[in-house]
C-alpha cells in the first residue's frame, strides 16, 4: 500500500493523559499536513512541514499539542494532558509539491475520556 | 482570507437523476478550489481540482465541476448518480500562504434506489 497510512486508527484515553499519533506520507512527498475533524464539520487545519521544517502552526494548535517530522519522512503528533475537547478525528495528508493534491490518510479517532 | 461555503446541509437525489452539490468561494486572488469525498470512517478522497484552464473541471467517479468566476462558485456535478456515491462532500480552497486547505462544513449526499 503507497498511501498515507496513519497509526493508530482508533484511540482511547483518560483526560489528562498524554497520547501520540503516527503518520507515514506517500513516499518522496516533501509536504505533510495535519488536520483535525469534528463531527458534522469539515476538517480544520492544524499544521504542516515542508520536508523536516514545520512551517506553519494554526492557532487551534495550543501548547499542549506538538508535531515532529524527523528526517522529514513520517511524522508524529503528540496532544499532552488531553481535554475532552480534544476528542476529534485527526487526518494526515502529504502532498509532492505545495500546489498539488493532497493525500489523505484514514485519520486516527481520539476519544477522551 | 481564503474560504468556502457549502450551503446545503443534505442532498437527496434518486439514483439516475443529475446530483448538483453547490460550493461558493471567497478568495484574494487566484482561486484554488478541490472536492473531496469522505465515506464512513474513511480518510477524505481527492475527486478534482480547479487551478486555472477550462472552467469545467472533469474527476474521478464520473463528477465534474464547473468554475464560475462571476458567480465565485464551483458546484460538484454527476450526470447520473449512483446509490454508491451516498457519502460526505467537501469543497476546499487552497490558503494563499503555506497550501493547506480551508474546508467547507460538508454536505451529505443520500442517494436513493
Amino acid at each position: 500500500d503507497t498511501g498515507v497510512s496513519q497509526n493508530p486508527r482508533h484511540k482511547i484515553t483518560k483526560r489528562g493523559q498524554n497520547v501520540t499519533f503516527r503518520c507515514d506520507p506517500i513516499s518522496e512527498h516533501n509536504r505533510l499536513y495535519w488536520y483535525r475533524q469534528t463531527l458534522g464539520q469539515g476538517p480544520e487545519f492544524l499544521t504542516y512541514f515542508q520536508n523536516e521544517a514545520q512551517l506553519e502552526k494554526s492557532r487551534l494548535l495550543s501548547d499542549r499539542f506538538s508535531a515532529e517530522r524527523p528526517k522529514g519522512s513520517f511524522s508524529t503528533l503528540e496532544i499532552q494532558r488531553t481535554e475532552q475537547g480534544d476528542s476529534a478525528m485527526y487526518l494526515c495528508a502529504s502532498s509532492p509539491t505545495s500546489v498539488d493534491i493532497q493525500y489523505f490518510g484514514a485519520g486516527t479517532r481520539l476519544s477522551v475520556l | 482570507a481564503q474560504s468556502v461555503a457549502q450551503p446545503e446541509d443534505q442532498v437527496n437525489v434518486a439514483e439516475g437523476n443529475p446530483l448538483t452539490v453547490k460550493c461558493t468561494y471567497s478568495v484574494s486572488g487566484n482561486p484554488y478550489l478541490f472536492w473531496y469525498v469522505q465515506y464512513p470512517n474513511r480518510g477524505l478522497q481527492f475527486l478534482l481540482k480547479y487551478i486555472t484552464g477550462d472552467n469545467l473541471v472533469k474527476g474521478s467517479y464520473g463528477f465534474e465541476a464547473e468554475f464560475n468566476k462571476s458567480q465565485t462558485s464551483f458546484h460538484l456535478k454527476k450526470p447520473s448518480a449512483l446509490v454508491s456515491d451516498s457519502a460526505l462532500y467537501f469543497c476546499a480552497v487552497m490558503r494563499d500562504s503555506g497550501y493547506a486547505l480551508n474546508f467547507g462544513k460538508g454536505t451529505s449526499l443520500l442517494v436513493t434506489p
